[in-house]
């Protein structure tokens, strides 16, 4: 059964900083891994999808990477700003099957 | 450009009453999903369909039922609901078929749903 955990669980940091979360996932065969935001109350947006073969996607400040040998993907966020806040899920799927996600980080950034 | 639609955003519903979550995207997407999360258990899978007519259980179907009215409806029905109910819910959709290529994930606002 793939489990999928994000480290930290809660981070906070000051505006201007770059930052990186972690996403670690116990079956290396996935086919993608998304990394979504959740603001509060709110549904979650898609923000990068790393198809299996892909090693990065970038939008913007956001750089995602995947390490599929080693079960790892992380998020970097350049130069966080407090409109950054929010919650951060990863999640993966393979084949056919749905995505499975971890629990999240949440960022505070502090202006 | 709407997405994915979940109606009702919010219900209050007293135990043993049923009702119906409705879902439907505009993006002809063939695969659906119903999660639910709550704080600490992150997002589970309810139930999933991978294309019109097919239905599967998720992680945790107990007290669901679904029905994929067509290509664009996924709905999900409890129908005797519990305090343990009380979660929010997320439809989702994707265009999923192995060797396609990209097959992201988009997801409706949610439906907060308090079981009394």
């Amino acid at each position: 059964k793939q489990e999928v955990t994000q480290i930290p669980a809660a981070l906070s940091v000051p505006e201007g900083e770059n930052l990186v979360l972690n996403c670690s996932f116990t079956d290396s065969a996935i086919y993608n891994l998304q990394w979504f935001r959740q603001d509060p109350g709110k549904g979650l947006t898609s923000l990068l999808l790393i198809q299996s073969s892909q090693r990065e996607q970038t939008s913007g400040r956001l750089n995602a990477s995947l390490d599929k040998s080693s079960g790892r993907s992380t998020l970097y966020i350049a130069a966080s700003q407090p409109g950054d806040s929010a919650t951060y899920l990863c999640a993966v799927n393979s084949g056919n099957t749905p995505l499975v996600f971890g629990k999240g980080t949440r960022l505070s950034v502090i202006a | 450009n709407a997405g994915v639609t979940q109606t009702p955003k919010f219900q209050v519903l007293k135990t043993g009453q049923s009702m119906t979550l409705q879902c439907a995207q505009d993006m002809n997407h063939n695969s659906m999903y119903w999660y639910r999360q709550d704080p600490g258990m992150g997002l589970r899978l309810i139930y999933y369909s991978a294309s019109e007519g097919t239905t599967d259980k998720g992680e945790v179907p107990n007290g669901y039922n679904v029905s994929r009215l067509n290509k664009r409806e996924f709905s999900l029905r409890l129908e005797s609901a519990a305090p343990s109910q009380t979660s929010v819910y997320f439809c989702a959709s994707s265009e999923h078929r192995v060797g396609a290529g990209r097959a992201e994930a988009f997801f409706g606002q949610g439906t907060r749903l308090t079981v009394v």
